[in-house]
């Protein structure tokens, strides 16, 4: 069945250091692939998402680029704030309808 | 409303007991999801629906288990005879359509714990 790996957190950084996230997925067919995000206290949101090979998706500073060589979807800030502290979900989405998550990855942000 | 609404927010209830987990979603969404997250843990599809047709029920970990919507609108979880691996949040999800590109737009959860 479709699967998704994400790397284990948790991630601990300083303020306006690089960010990346790994993830692949595997699944049956051309998925489409996100990003979400939970930050305290709040509910999950979308961060990006990208739906054919070599898309990228952004937002807020964010990017992932869909790598159907690798079956990866690598999530990358260039400089991180205090403010990007939340747990990171990749999720593939391909025949059939549901979402399939990662493991999710807690990144901490220190000032 | 403008997101995905559900309730109760928190539910604390004795173990044995059944629940019912309410979900709103957004207006004009077709399809509607529910997934549990342990603590610590991603997300477990349990349960699709769109439209009329037959839900997808395939996620659903027992038959204690179960959820219901009527046409386009608000859909109920229940969870019969709880036990306490049940403890987790419940989270729904609505979406415009069903093909793959299209995101799905969660609601805050029902934090369920039992006792």
């Amino acid at each position: 069945g479709d699967s998704v790996t994400q790397m284990e957190g948790p991630v601990t950084l300083s303020e306006e250091a690089f960010l990346t996230i790994n993830c692949t997925y595997t699944a049956t067919g051309y998925p489409s692939l996100f990003w979400y995000v939970q930050y305290p206290g709040e509910g999950l949101q979308l961060l990006l998402k990208a739906t054919k090979a070599d898309d990228k998706g952004s937002n807020k500073g964010f990017e992932a680029t869909y790598r159907k060589e690798t079956t990866s979807f690598h999530l990358e800030k260039g400089s991180v704030q205090v403010s990007d502290s939340a747990v990171y979900f990749c999720a593939s989405k391909a025949a059939g309808n549901k979402l399939t998550f990662g493991g999710g990855t807690r990144v901490l942000v220190k000032p | 409303g403008a997101g995905v609404s559900q309730s109760p927010s928190n539910k604390v209830t004795e173990k044995g007991k059944d629940v019912e987990l309410r979900c709103d979603p957004i207006s004009g969404h077709t399809a509607l999801y529910w997934y549990r997250q342990r603590l610590g843990q991603g997300l477990e599809f349990l349960i699709y629906f769109q439209g009329n047709s037959a839900p997808d029920k395939s996620g659903l970990p027992s038959d204690r288990f179960s959820a219901e919507r009527t046409g386009e609108s608000v859909s109920t979880l229940t969870i019969q005879r709880t036990q306490q691996e049940d403890s987790a949040v419940y989270l729904c999800a609505s979406s415009s359509r069903t093909a793959n590109n299209q995101p799905q737009h969660f609601g805050d959860g029902t934090r369920l714990s039992i006792l």
